[in-house]
């Protein structure tokens, strides 16, 4: 798995857009970027994750350079409940699925 | 999506002593792991908790001072032997489902551990 750089905090206002940045220069060819959050008193939890193309969800959306090496986490109208740490992961997948090497992640503090 | 449960959510234990962490989840999943995150730290991965076979240890863990055993593909208990301080920590249950989006990855609440 690929080191990822993140910065250690960020500060959001309610309902404004934020925007979460990560590093991944070495990531290789086929690692997917995975995206988790970690709300306070509770387990990770899966926000999203992709490869090369940008993808949406329910929670967030996923934007990934052209040449993989950075991607952003966008949280399109932020709510108090979306304060928690955010880790971004990179991950190869297949057998050594479930073995995540988590960093120290953001702190997304938002304000109401 | 999978739900997991775990016991005790919370305990207080003495030096020397050992604890045993129950992870259950509601339907059968392929693959199943225990993390530890110490205080104020990131998640590490401690071992893969393979069904009929023995688990399979990160460097760093060793098989007696955290056994773990996974009778069936809905349940594992982690052991903490003979606790110190050090080994203040939540620990939690990961477990890997594909009946969410793609290969998803689900954790537990975790237990948190005091060692006194």
């Amino acid at each position: 798995d690929a080191k990822t750089t993140q910065p250690n905090s960020m500060e959001s206002n309610e309902e404004e857009p934020v925007h979460l940045p990560c590093n991944h220069s070495t990531i290789s060819g086929t690692d997917y970027i995975h995206w988790y959050r970690q709300l306070p008193s509770q387990g990770p939890e899966y926000v999203i994750h992709g490869l090369t193309s940008n993808v949406n969800n329910r929670m967030a959306s996923l934007a990934i350079a052209e040449d993989r090496k950075s991607s952003t986490l966008i949280l399109h109208r932020a709510t108090l409940r979306d304060a928690a740490v955010y880790y971004c992961i990179t991950h190869a997948g297949g057998t050594s699925y479930g073995k995540l090497t988590f960093g120290q992640g953001t702190i997304l503090t938002v304000h109401p | 999506s999978a739900v997991i449960s775990q016991k005790p959510s919370r305990d207080i234990c003495q030096r020397g002593t050992s604890l045993t962490i129950q992870c259950q989840v509601d339907s059968q999943v392929t693959m199943m792991f225990w993390y530890r995150q110490q205080p104020g730290q990131s998640l590490t991965l401690i071992a893969t908790a393979n069904q009929g076979s023995e688990a399979t240890y990160e460097s760093g863990f060793v098989i007696d001072k955290f056994p773990i055993s996974r009778p069936n593909l809905t349940f594992s208990t982690l052991t903490v032997s003979n606790m110190s301080p050090e080994d203040s920590s939540i620990y939690l249950c990961s477990v890997v489902s594909s009946s969410g989006p793609g290969e998803t990855q689900y954790f537990g609440p975790g237990t948190r551990l005091l060692v006194l």
